[in-house]
């Protein structure tokens, strides 16, 4: 049972354009939605994170959008670098212990 | 450097033997998750200690087991291993209070031949 879900497990834009990476949740419980970035032979490194009472939370680049009814939330990298190459993993926390629920990973690449 | 260390970075193993991964929490964080990670696949939570008690439990098999010791470090004990336990092991250490987002080590390469 998959509470979160990444269902693109690729993506691959232009140097400078928008990459939109996407993470889909069932469990309403959730409470607070992270980003990580992992590049390979490295851990997961936080990027980015938003509450459940909010929609929107923007840190430069990176702007993480929040829809509740959708039970949706989105990763905008504008403008994408080259650097931005690496796996990203959505995840949720809303269990016991604060326990991160990660979803399967999206594959950024982004071409020169 | 996100402060959590793990060790060995690599480890080889043949089927049927024990293992421990060691993982070093960064400092004051009292809670330690530990999270498999196979083949390019997500990562899957197995436990979360706090302060050296048990505090939840995810997909962790009976042959695998954890502590977390006094000095806070916690160390991942996987034993009888097979040939699909191969996997990156991750350690991600957190306060609990307050920060939420987990910072997580360099991970433990598991390769069982």
């Amino acid at each position: 049972d998959q509470q979160v879900k990444q269902n693109s497990p690729s993506l691959s834009v232009q140097e400078g354009r928008i990459s939109i990476l996407n993470c889909d949740y069932t469990n309403s419980m959730f409470d607070y939605f992270l980003w990580y970035k992992k590049y390979p032979a490295e851990g997961p490194t936080f990027l980015i994170s938003i509450s459940s009472i909010k929609d929107k939370n923007e840190d430069g680049r990176f702007t993480v959008f929040l829809n509740k009814s959708a039970k949706h939330l989105s990763l905008h990298i504008v403008p994408s670098q080259p650097g931005d190459s690496a796996v990203y993993f959505c995840a949720a926390r809303g269990n016991a212990g604060n326990m991160l629920t990660f979803g399967g990973g999206t594959r950024l690449m982004v071409k020169p | 450097d996100s402060g959590v260390t793990q060790t060995p970075k690599h480890l080889i193993t043949a089927t049927g033997q024990r293992v421990t991964l060691r993982c070093s929490p960064r400092s004051g964080d009292l809670s330690v998750y530990w999270y498999q990670q196979s083949l390019d696949q997500g990562l899957q939570f197995l436990i979360q200690y706090y302060n050296g008690e048990e505090r939840a439990k995810g997909n962790i098999l009976e042959r695998f087991s954890a502590q977390q010791f006094p000095d806070l470090h916690s160390e991942l004990n996987l034993s009888s291993l097979e040939l699909g336990d191969s996997a990156l092991y991750f350690c991600a250490s957190t306060s609990v209070q307050g920060n939420t987002e987990a910072f997580f080590g360099q991970g433990t390469r598991l390769t069982v031949v």
